[in-house]
């Protein structure tokens, strides 16, 4: 059965620390990725890696950064963090299919930043 | 204009009603068409994919893709109030072969 996980479903941090949000999946997928979902605003690409070590900005990738060291393991970083990334963080894995990329969600992280 | 679009809600259907949930896309090229639901607080879930054009059935759930119109469309037979939730549209567009690009939602109410 396809998994993903997330590291935390609820985390509460303070301005200006730094976070991690980790992502790992079991299904051998080259693709992950983070989203953040925020009400009425859906939701929006952060960055997305495509194969070890490789990345590319999604939509919004101000504010974050990503690292991926094993093909399984994608993880998020807030450098700084900030009242304005208070939102739902998921992470999502799929094949490289051109076609056939249905994406596969973890659980999410609902991140505070007070 | 957006990527794609979904008229957010709420849909109120009774129990035991068909649901229909509609979506529109801007790109052309696009090949690739799912429906997640998502409950409140969740992640979301795939529940159907849809490639070609014409309807795709999987239990109480029927896609229907029309390329031409630019437009997918997920039918619920039999509506339960367990299917009430968000569902979102997601369509893979031209050239961004790994990349999806979801609708905000549509959110459905069963009422018993």
């Amino acid at each position: 059965d396809v998994k993903v996980t997330q590291s935390s479903r609820y985390l509460v941090k303070r301005t200006g620390e730094k976070v991690f949000l980790e992502c790992v999946q079991d299904m051998d997928h080259e693709n992950m990725f983070w989203y953040r979902q925020d009400p009425g605003l859906g939701l929006r690409l952060i960055y997305f890696s495509y194969d070890v070590k490789m990345k590319e900005k999604g939509d919004i990738p101000e504010g974050y950064s990503v690292s991926r060291e094993k093909k399984e393991r994608f993880s998020l970083i807030l450098e700084s963090a900030s009242t304005n990334q208070t939102s739902m963080y998921l992470c999502a894995s799929s094949l490289p299919s051109g076609t056939y990329n249905e994406q596969f969600f973890g659980p999410g992280t609902r991140l505070t930043v007070l | 204009q957006k990527e794609v679009e979904q008229n957010s809600g709420p849909l109120s259907v009774p129990e035991g009603a068909i649901a229909s949930l509609n979506c529109t896309y801007s790109d052309r090229g696009s090949q690739s068409f799912f429906w997640y639901r998502q409950y409140s607080g969740k992640s979301p879930e795939l529940i159907m994919s849809i490639y070609s054009n014409g309807d795709k059935e999987d239990g109480r759930f029927t896609a229907q893709l029309n390329k031409a119109s630019q437009y997918v469309s997920l039918l619920i037979r039999d509506s339960q109030p367990s299917d009430s939730a968000t569902y979102l549209c997601a369509v893979t567009p031209s050239g961004g072969y790994q990349k999806v690009t979801f609708g905000t939602g549509t959110k459905l109410q069963v009422i018993p």
